[in-house]
């Protein structure tokens, strides 16, 4: 089976373009979170989606960030306008939370450079 | 609340020696305890996982955790490490019942010396 596609899995931008990242969670699953890793702050939880809709987004920065599902194989995740700050990996990953103790799955990663 | 504590942000040891990466959770109800590791330039992925049943959980790959209420831990161990362990460990606490999101610790670098 396919696990979660991620792409871009490497961008470099200028500062002030806009970064749209794009997700295809795994088949059947039907929770997505949107993830941001760096040296300086680890693994943040961006943006949870269940069953498509937006269920905690506490985590994303500001509101250049922006995030949607529009179906239950594909996910977006935007940033405009970027800054350098926003340099970082960002994971899709999803889950099925029918099943107990659910495992999360995460995608390859989508690595941003805004210069 | 659920919370994570790794002690260790890194942990250097030699090739075939024993290790053990530090997990403390804090919940105010059941949970169920996960490590996933991350190989360099990958995504994370499962390691292993306690859910219920026996306290000792193993991975395929020779590595183990033990849940313990009391201490309220999780660590992970391995009593003799490869080339190829080197990689980030991050332990990751759910409760049941709740809210389907998990928390993930800081992580720890493992980094295996020849």
């Amino acid at each position: 089976d396919a696990g979660v596609i991620q792409s871009p899995r490497h961008e470099v931008t200028e500062m002030g373009q806009e970064v749209t990242l794009r997700c295809k969670p795994i088949s059947g699953h039907n929770s997505l979170f949107w993830y941001r890793q760096t040296m300086m702050r680890g693994l943040e939880l961006l943006i949870y989606f269940n069953n498509n809709v937006p269920i905690d987004d506490s985590g994303m920065p500001e509101d250049r960030f922006s995030a949607k599902m529009p179906n239950a194989s594909f996910s977006t995740l935007k940033i405009q306008p970027s800054e350098p700050r926003d340099s970082a990996v960002y994971f899709c990953a999803s889950s099925s939370t029918g099943t107990v103790g659910n495992t999360i799955y995460f995608g390859e990663g989508s690595w941003l450079t805004v210069v | 609340a659920q919370s994570v504590t790794q002690l260790d942000s890194q942990v250097p040891v030699f090739e075939e020696a024993p290790v053990e990466l530090r997990c403390n959770y804090s919940s105010s109800v059941s949970v169920y305890l996960f490590w996933y590791v991350q190989y360099p330039n990958q995504g994370l992925q499962l390691l292993l996982k306690y859910l219920s049943g026996s306290t000792l959980v193993e991975s395929i790959n020779g590595f183990e955790a033990e849940f313990n209420k009391s201490q309220t831990s999780f660590h992970l161990r391995k009593p003799s490490v490869h080339i190829s362990d080197t990689a980030e460990y991050f332990c990751a606490v759910h409760s049941s019942g709740g809210s389907y999101i998990p928390t993930f610790g800081r992580g720890t670098s493992l980094i295996v010396h020849p």
